[in-house]
């Protein structure tokens, strides 16, 4: 059974930084492609990244770059996301998901909150 | 940036009754790479179509997509009462970025 599971959210400072984890069990980790997508309060879902199966290509939405950093230890079967210089709008449940191009796994997400 | 619009924001209907979500993309969406999820409160989303019309695995046959280019639509033939929930469509067919529609809500009327 694939199991996608994020920790390492929680309350935060604007400016402030945070590392979000998903541990991956259940599948070859090193074969898939690996994205993040967040859901701000009652708001919709938006992409925010994705990396490839070896971590040699990311990509990332206008509104993180620079700021978030996609990376993946595939020894540890583990998919990070360092979100750095946090803003109010980043608040969101942040969730990861197994695919290249369409989701058919995810985690059930991990609560980040921005505010001082 | 491939935008998508889904249509009607809110679907009050029935059990068993027929219900069609429309999701209209901004540009053409290549080689037909629409998803379709379904989300319920406090939960992750559901895979439920991909490929524009392929159901995902252990989705029931009561669920299906068409269309292309930039005009999609998901039907669910007869709900069922577990089928009241949030839709969204989601294109790759220009990525990144990958973008998602904002969602259309299936409330029980």
């Amino acid at each position: 059974e694939v199991q996608l599971v994020e920790s390492g959210g929680g309350l935060v400072q604007p400016g402030g930084s945070l590392r979000l984890s998903c541990a991956a069990s259940g599948f070859t980790f090193s074969d898939y492609w690996m994205h993040w997508v967040r859901q701000a309060p009652g708001k919709g879902l938006v992409w925010v990244s994705r990396i490839n199966s070896d971590g040699s290509s990311t990509s990332y939405a206008d509104s993180v770059k620079g700021r978030f950093t996609i990376s993946r230890d595939n020894a540890k079967n583990t998919l990070y996301l360092q979100v750095n210089s946090l803003r109010a709008e980043d608040t969101a449940v942040y969730y990861c998901a197994r695919g290249k191009y369409d989701f058919p796994d995810w985690g059930q997400g991990t609560l980040v909150t921005v505010s001082s | 940036e491939i935008v998508l619009t889904q249509s009607p924001g809110t679907l009050s209907l029935s059990p068993g009754e027929r219900a069609t979500l429309s999701c209209r993309a901004s540009q053409s969406v290549s080689g037909s790479y629409l998803a379709w999820y379904q989300q319920k409160p406090g939960q992750a989303p559901r895979l439920l179509i991909y490929g524009a019309s392929s159901r995902a695995t252990g989705i029931p046959d009561r669920f299906s997509g068409s269309g292309s280019g930039t005009d999609f639509t998901l039907t669910i033939s007869r709900l069922e009462p577990e089928d009241f929930a949030l839709y969204y469509c989601q294109q790759y067919g220009s990525s990144p970025p990958l973008t998602f529609g904002g969602g259309t809500k299936v409330e029980i009327k």
